[in-house]
């Protein structure tokens, strides 16, 4: 079976600044990808950023980079120079082969001007 | 490219009685995969369809059932309704490969009250 867990509840950050969200997941699978997905406030389910742990390097997105620890089961993501619309929940997510996605229970982000 | 559109996007049911969500997923994916996320949680597997049956079952009761048609397009069949299954239901579509990588791609889901 495959766990995520995200320990932040909620994460406040400062217009421009950078905030580091934490996710650890374990799984017994080899083939396997991370996922950190955007959801605004009654609003879409959007990706933000996947990785796939057979790569060492980290992925970037523009403002968004993650940090992949595969032998720490670790991937945090970190938002660099904050923008307002980038207030919403953020959930970390792990899939293997059978696209199956499994969810932690998110991180609430706030943006203050 | 139209993406992932889901209707009714709210519903309001009483216990007991049945309902039914639809999904049409986005233009070029044929498989689709069917979440619950409750209020302040994280989303939580449901089943998968990919060429009219189901491929995958996450842990929900056989009260959950679904269908893929022809065109790929999906229900979600809820039948005697209980409280706990007030929560957001969210369609997710891919593509086929049945691989890790791929992406999927979720639509702005509906809204279950159940009183």
């Amino acid at each position: 079976a495959q766990t995520v867990t995200q320990s932040q509840p909620e994460m406040s950050v400062q217009e421009a600044e950078t905030v580091t969200l934490s996710c650890t997941y374990d799984t017994s699978e080899s083939d396997y990808y991370l996922f950190w997905y955007k959801q605004p406030p009654s609003r879409q389910m959007i990706l933000v950023i996947r990785q796939e742990a057979y790569k060492q390097q980290n992925a970037t997105e523009n403002r968004f980079s993650v940090n992949f620890q595969k032998a720490a089961k670790s991937f945090s993501l970190k938002i660099s120079d904050s923008q307002l619309g980038d207030a919403a929940m953020y959930f970390c997510a792990n899939k293997a082969a059978g696209n199956k996605l499994t969810f932690g229970g998110g991180t609430r982000v706030l943006v203050k001007p | 490219d139209a993406g992932v559109t889901q209707s009714p996007t709210h519903l309001i049911k009483t216990r007991g009685q049945q309902v039914t969500l639809r999904c049409s997923p986005k233009s070029g994916h044929d498989t689709v995969s069917w979440y619950q996320q409750a209020l302040g949680q994280g989303p939580q597997f449901i089943f998968q369809y990919y060429e009219e049956e189901e491929r995958q079952r996450g842990n929900f009761p056989d009260r959950f059932s679904g269908h893929q048609f022809p065109n790929y397009s999906s229900e979600l069949n809820v039948n005697a309704l209980l409280l706990g299954d007030s929560a957001l239901y969210l369609c997710a579509s891919s593509l086929p490969t049945g691989g890790a990588g791929e992406t999927q791609y979720f639509g702005p889901g509906t809204r279950l009250l159940v009183l």
